[in-house]
């Protein structure tokens, strides 16, 4: 089993759209669990960090279910600058190093 | 604002060459790391840092090296550029501590897209 699974998509939707993520991680002994938002051709950059009892930031909510070693991320309301790869990131490995998904690319369309 | 700078954003190499790429970070960040990022393989880590003179390796550290001689500066090496190292390389870093199941952010770089004919 991978270490971190999302579904590559491509996801897309039309503006105003709801669109959800699903991403499982395999190291139950993961702590720090977070989304990253890559632009094309850009560098990644940390969206928001995902935390047990679920947050929301604006039109983002996280949650996590550790029973499951499931995450999801729910945009609401699509926008046009939504279009973008999301990574799904969880801490692992013997130094606590992060770990990347392959990530799920997003298109919201006119 | 962090701010972490890569040496080049594109450099083309030949086969047999040692390439030097070079990360800059200004917010005085304990670790550093190096990834190389393919399409359909996601960001693979190759060597991190927790500390000057230190390193580690990560999951693909296979035909790289790295120094660490300042705390700002962390530089991967490709002693012999091979065509299939051919990809996106990302440096980031980020404050505190490494493990201790606590986590903190990572900055990445704008990236350097190394080319090896």
């Amino acid at each position: 089993r991978k270490e971190v699974e999302q579904d590559p998509g491509p996801f897309n939707v039309p503006e105003g759209a709801t669109v959800a993520f699903n991403c499982t991680y395999s190291n139950s002994a993961s702590q720090s669990f977070f989304w990253y938002r890559q632009d094309c051709r850009k560098e990644p950059k940390l969206l928001m960090s995902v935390y047990s009892s679920g947050n929301e930031d604006g039109r983002f909510t996280a949650q996590l279910n550790r029973a499951s070693q499931y995450i999801s991320l729910l945009i609401r309301d699509s926008k046009l600058s939504d279009s973008a790869t999301y990574l799904c990131v969880v801490t692992g490995g013997s130094q606590g190093n992060l770990i990347f998904g392959k990530g799920t690319k997003l298109s919201v369309k006119p | 604002d962090v701010k972490v700078t890569q040496s080049s954003r594109y450099l083309v190499k030949r086969t047999g060459e040692k390439v030097f790429l070079e990360c800059v970070q200004d917010m005085d960040h304990e670790n550093m790391f190096w990834y190389r990022q393919d399409p359909g393989l996601g960001l693979r880590l190759i060597y991190f840092s927790y500390d000057v003179k230190m390193k580690e390796k990560g999951d693909i550290p296979e035909g790289y090296s790295v120094s660490r001689e300042k705390k700002e500066r962390f530089s991967l090496i490709l002693e012999s550029a091979s065509t299939n190292q051919t990809s996106m390389y990302l440096c980031a870093s980020s404050p505190g501590t490494l493990g201790g199941g606590t986590y903190n952010e990572q900055f990445f770089g704008p990236g350097t897209r190394l080319t090896v004919l």
